[in-house]
Formats: C-alpha cells, structure tokens, sequence
C-alpha cells in the first residue's frame, strides 16, 4: 500500500552545521514531494516541494533531492540556525483514482548552541 | 487573504460525549482535508474533499467519525461518541489543487477525559 517512512525520527546538530532527512516511499507513481516545518505549538507550513521531473530544487539554505529510481527523497540544511529547531514532515503524492497526500511520521530537529 | 478558519481551538469532553469540528478554507481552494495529530507524531489524513466529494476516508473511523463539506465550502468534522484515544490536535487544511501547497488552520485541540 502507500507509504512513506521518514528517517530518523531526531535530530540533533551543532548550530552552523548541515542536517539530511531522507524519505522512502512505497509507490513509484508519486509525482509530488512537498516538506513541511512545524514549529512547537504551531501548525504546519510548506518550507519547499519538488515535482518528479527534476532531481534538485534549492531555495537559499533549503535543499531537496529526488531519486525516482531508489524512490527516496531528502531534504538538506545548510549553515543551521537556532530558529531552525522544529519538526520536519515529508509527505508524497500518490496519485491512481484520486490523488491523495502521505506524510512521513516527522524528525525533529534540535540545533545545537 | 485570510488563512483556514477553524473553531473551536480547545474542547475539552468527557468520553462518549459528541463533538463537531468547524473548517473555512481559504475561498477558491477546491481540495479540503481534516487531520489528526496525536502528540509527537505526524499529520494523519481522515479525509480528504475535493470540491464536496470525498476523495479519500480509508483512515477515518466511520463508526464513530463522519464529515460533510456542504456546497463544496466550509466543512465540519464530527465524533460521536468520542473515546480517550480522540485526544490529539484535529488539523484542517486546504489547497487549489491535491499536488499544490497546503494552508494549515490553527488546529482544535481536543481533550477526552
């Protein structure tokens, strides 16, 4: 069935370092990958998203890759700030019938002084 | 632009009580869905609507769960009667389209004692 798996579950990285999250999914018709930040006591909100016809989208210290073939994607830090602390979600896109959303279970990231 | 309204943010019941759920998506968003977030996990989809017609519901507890989204607008999710395991945060979302970015409402969060 349709999955996502969300790799690890915490993180904690000095401030200034980088930080990967890597997910899995289960089907290979998923063709949207969006990357949620949920900050403590707040909801959820897009940090960035790819589509399946490009392998890497960046958006100034945020960056996303996408493997098909392995069916994983990651999301990628640099430079990691104290405000960066928060829980990250991936989700993906599993199309057929009716086009529905995943999301993996969450990482959360702790930044380190 | 105002953002997805939802009300109440905090209910607070006893177990085998009713409770409902009120959403007001962003206008123009076709796609609707309601989650539910259990401390320290991710978002779990219940449903999801695209304009009034239920796209998916595999995860929603149709004993006990039922959701409308009359004329295709604002939705309302219901429980009844409600279990101590219903505790969590109920999410609603919108979105002009499935594989489009999601707006988050601020959440009800729901205590069954």
């Amino acid at each position: 069935g349709e999955n996502v798996e969300q790799h690890p579950s915490t993180l904690s990285v000095q401030e200034g370092d980088s930080a990967v999250i890597k997910c899995t999914y289960s089907d290979s018709a998923s063709n949207y990958f969006p990357w949620y930040k949920q900050e403590l006591g707040k909801r959820p909100q897009l940090i960035i998203d790819i589509r399946s016809n490009v392998g890497e989208k960046k958006d100034q210290r945020i960056a996303v890759t996408l493997n098909k073939t392995a069916k994983h994607f990651s999301l990628h830090i640099t430079e990691t700030q104290p405000e960066d602390s928060a829980v990250y979600f991936c989700a993906a896109l599993f199309g057929g019938r009716d086009d529905k959303i995943i999301f993996g279970k969450g990482t959360r990231l702790h930044i380190l002084p | 632009e105002a953002g997805v309204a939802q009300s109440p943010r905090y209910k607070i019941i006893e177990k085998r009580q009713s409770v409902a759920f009120w959403c007001n998506p962003i206008s123009g968003h076709a796609t609707l869905y309601w989650y539910q977030q259990i401390l320290g996990q991710g978002p779990k989809l219940l449903i999801q609507f695209q304009n009034n017609g239920v796209v998916d519901d595999s995860q929603l507890p149709k004993d006990r769960f039922s959701a409308e989204r009359l004329k295709g607008v604002d939705s309302t999710l219901k429980i009844q009667p409600a279990k101590l395991e219903d505790s969590a945060v109920y999410l609603c979302a919108s979105s002009p389209t499935p594989d489009s970015e999601q707006y988050f409402g601020p959440g009800t969060r729901l205590t069954v004692t």
